[in-house]
């Protein structure tokens, strides 16, 4: 069975540019999840999806992101404009269950995003 | 205060030793608690859940102490393979899990 899936691996682009990032999760989890990890920091929580709901999105730290999951399917996460602070590596999780003890979340390998 | 502090790293240890790492966290709401280990340039990935009651995983025991909002993790007879960065992970009273900055450990021969 295929994992989270994240694409692209990389990317660099130019301040000001326009970057989306796509998350394909495990195939029947509802739970779509994205992470962010800025350099010497910890790992951040982005926002959460319920299908194609927003059930969280606390963790978005401006409104130059934009995610969707359109179908409950697949989520994108869009950085407009992208700024130097932005660079990090972007993490997507996804899980069958959520609120619940014991509640797996599996990673995505991540994108790893550089703003020059 | 951060929402989960851990160790600073890194720990250096000898194949065979037994290590242990130490985690706080803030929110009294928080319910589940969770070790990830993240291997270089990978994605973290699920160790062990930690249970109220303690529970162990074979060289790996991992304890919850609500009172003092304190986690812990035991490796015993540490593997060069243990070599990773072990994350302790919360699961507040919202949906989000909170990550720790991760504690490094370095296993050698």
């Amino acid at each position: 069975e295929a994992g989270v899936t994240q694409f692209p691996s990389h990317s660099v682009i130019e301040k000001g540019q326009t970057v989306t990032l796509r998350c394909d999760p495990i195939s029947g989890h509802d739970n779509l999840y994205w992470y962010r990890r800025v350099m010497g920091k910890e790992i951040k929580f982005l926002l959460h999806f319920v299908k194609e709901s927003k059930q969280d999105e606390s963790g978005m730290p401006n409104n130059r992101f934009l995610a969707e999951r359109t179908g409950g399917t697949y989520s994108t996460l869009k950085v407009q404009p992208a700024e130097l602070e932005d660079s990090g590596v972007y993490f997507c999780a996804s899980s069958q269950d959520w609120g619940r003890l014991n509640t797996e979340a599996f990673f995505g390998q991540g994108t790893r995003l550089t703003v020059v | 205060r951060k929402e989960v502090e851990q160790d600073p790293g890194p720990f250096n240890v000898p194949e065979g030793a037994t290590v242990a790492f130490n985690c706080t966290y803030s929110n009294s709401a928080s319910q589940s608690f969770f070790w990830y280990r993240q291997d270089c340039r990978k994605e973290p990935k699920l160790l062990m859940s930690v249970y109220s009651s303690g529970n162990e995983d074979g060289r790996f025991t991992a304890q919850l102490n609500r009172a003092s909002q304190y986690i812990s993790l035991l490796i015993r007879d540490s593997k060069l393979s243990d070599s990773a960065t072990y994350l302790c992970v919360v699961l507040g009273a919202g949906t989000a899990l909170i990550f720790g900055k991760g504690t490094t450990l370095s296993v050698s021969s």
